[in-house]
């Protein structure tokens, strides 16, 4: 069973930096893309970030571009989220989704992990 | 980016009854639509990927079907399970994936 669950959330400053991480099983976590989709409180799905299999390919959305950092340890089945110069609109839920081979839609997501920022 | 609107923002249905949600893209997006359903307090589970495969396990009164900018997920036959939000993304414009607004299905 592909299981996705993230840990590392809470309440932070304005400014302040913080590292969500999502550790995978039931699947070979090495072959797999992966992402972090945030969900503010009571709203829309915003994809955040992307890491391909090997870690080659990263993308980020535009409005965490340069604050927030992706990557992936295939040793520990673990993907990381760094957050930086963090802001009260990056409030939400973040959840890890793993891509099926060769498409990019999200067919597994974790239970999500919040992220409030407050000072 | 591609623009994902979804209609209506919220839907009142009856068990038995047939329900269809709407979805159009800003610009044709070849069939690269993914639905989901998002349970209150729960996490976003696929339903329909490449605007008309169902996901393993989905009961098979949903279904997905359209073309170029017009989408729509249809559900036949409303059980209560069914209550829950709905999210359309599409994926074809890599790497810049975007969801359209949500639909949140009641009882009526």
């Amino acid at each position: 069973e592909v299981q996705l669950v993230e840990s590392g959330g809470g309440l932070v400053q304005p400014g302040r930096s913080l590292k969500l991480s999502c550790v995978a099983s039931g699947f070979t976590f090495s072959n797999y893309g992966m992402n972090w989709i945030r969900q503010a409180p009571g709203k829309g799905l915003e994809w955040v970030a992307y890491i391909s299999s090997g870690s080659s390919y990263i993308y980020y959305a535009e409005t965490v571009k340069g604050r927030f950092t992706i990557s992936r340890d295939n040793a520990k089945n673990t993907l990381y989220l760094q957050m930086t110069s963090l802001r009260s609109e990056d409030t939400a839920l973040y959840y890890c989704a793993r891509h099926p081979p060769s498409s990019y839609y999200f067919d597994y997501w974790g239970q999500g992990v919040m992220v409030t920022v407050s000072s | 980016d591609i623009q994902m609107t979804q209609s209506p923002a919220s839907l009142s249905a009856s068990l038995g009854e047939t329900v269809t949600i709407e979805c159009r893209a800003s610009e044709d997006i070849y069939n690269g639509l993914a639905w989901y359903q998002q349970k209150p307090g729960k996490s976003p589970q696929l339903l329909i990927y490449n605007a008309n495969s169902l996901h393993t396990g989905v009961p098979s009164r949903f279904s997905g079907s359209g073309s170029g900018t017009q989408y729509s997920l249809k559900i036949n036959s409303l059980q209560s399970e069914d209550v829950a939000s709905y999210f359309c993304q599409q994926y074809y414009d890599y790497p810049t994936w975007t969801f359209g607004g949500g639909t949140k299905l009641e009882l009526k």
